[in-house]
């Protein structure tokens, strides 16, 4: 049940952009990220409904494909600030939020 | 605006010893939530309540794990007794109208000697 995330991990230089993807082999309602910096708490970044729907952070763009029932998560001209965990957490017709293993993002200078 | 409050933010008990955890939501919102993370298991959602009533409480691990919500403006969550396995960080989280737009606290570190 616990949705797929890709890549475990990646490096990036400032400036390069990422995509993170997200899989589930469960039919999905919508779809959410979240980003954890290290020893601190998760913050919410976007969420993306069942129609197409998306609210959330202003510099962060994600995408819904329901019928594959996968989600990215693109993140441009990176910045340090980016760095940190990434989760997305799944949502299933039975009203439960279930998270990935998440994906380290690291940004060098 | 104050966040999600838990407390304490560092806990170390021996094993068998009884823990309680403390939360307090964000004034107005109407869903609370209790996580474990940890490096093996990642963020796993424990239990969850919408208007102060349990809703969902399949990720509570055991027994020995009980989660409670008398009021609007309080949570605890539970392990009695306590066992080495269940040191992990304990978040909890709050939200207005649905899963969405969850505000975590700092977390509470749990260590189990």
């Amino acid at each position: 049940q616990q949705p797929v995330q890709s890549p475990q991990a990646v490096i990036l230089r400032e400036g390069e952009d990422a995509v993170i993807n997200c899989s589930s082999s469960k039919a999905l309602y919508s779809v959410h990220w979240y980003r954890q910096k290290h020893g601190e708490a998760p913050v919410f970044l976007m969420i993306l409904l069942k129609g197409g729907e998306q609210k959330g952070h202003e510099k962060i763009s994600a995408s819904f494909n329901e019928k594959k029932q996968q989600s990215s998560l693109y993140l441009t001209a990176s910045q340090l600030s980016y760095s940190g965990t990434y989760f997305c957490g799944t949502e299933g017709w039975g009203g439960k939020l279930i998270f990935g293993q998440g994906t380290e993002l690291s940004v060098k200078p | 605006d104050a966040g999600v409050i838990q407390s304490p933010r560092h806990e170390v008990t021996e094993m068998g010893q009884e823990v309680t955890l403390r939360c307090k939501p964000i004034s107005g919102h109407d869903y609370l939530f209790w996580y474990r993370q940890t490096m093996m298991r990642g963020l796993e959602l424990l239990i969850y309540f919408n208007n102060n009533v349990p809703i969902d409480d399949s990720g509570m691990p055991e027994d020995r794990f009980s989660a409670k919500m008398p009021n609007a403006s309080f949570s605890t969550l539970k392990i009695q007794p306590s066992e080495p396995r269940d040191s992990a960080v304990y978040f909890c989280a709050s939200s207005y109208g649905g899963l969405g737009f969850q505000h975590f606290g700092d977390g509470t570190r749990l260590s189990i000697l």
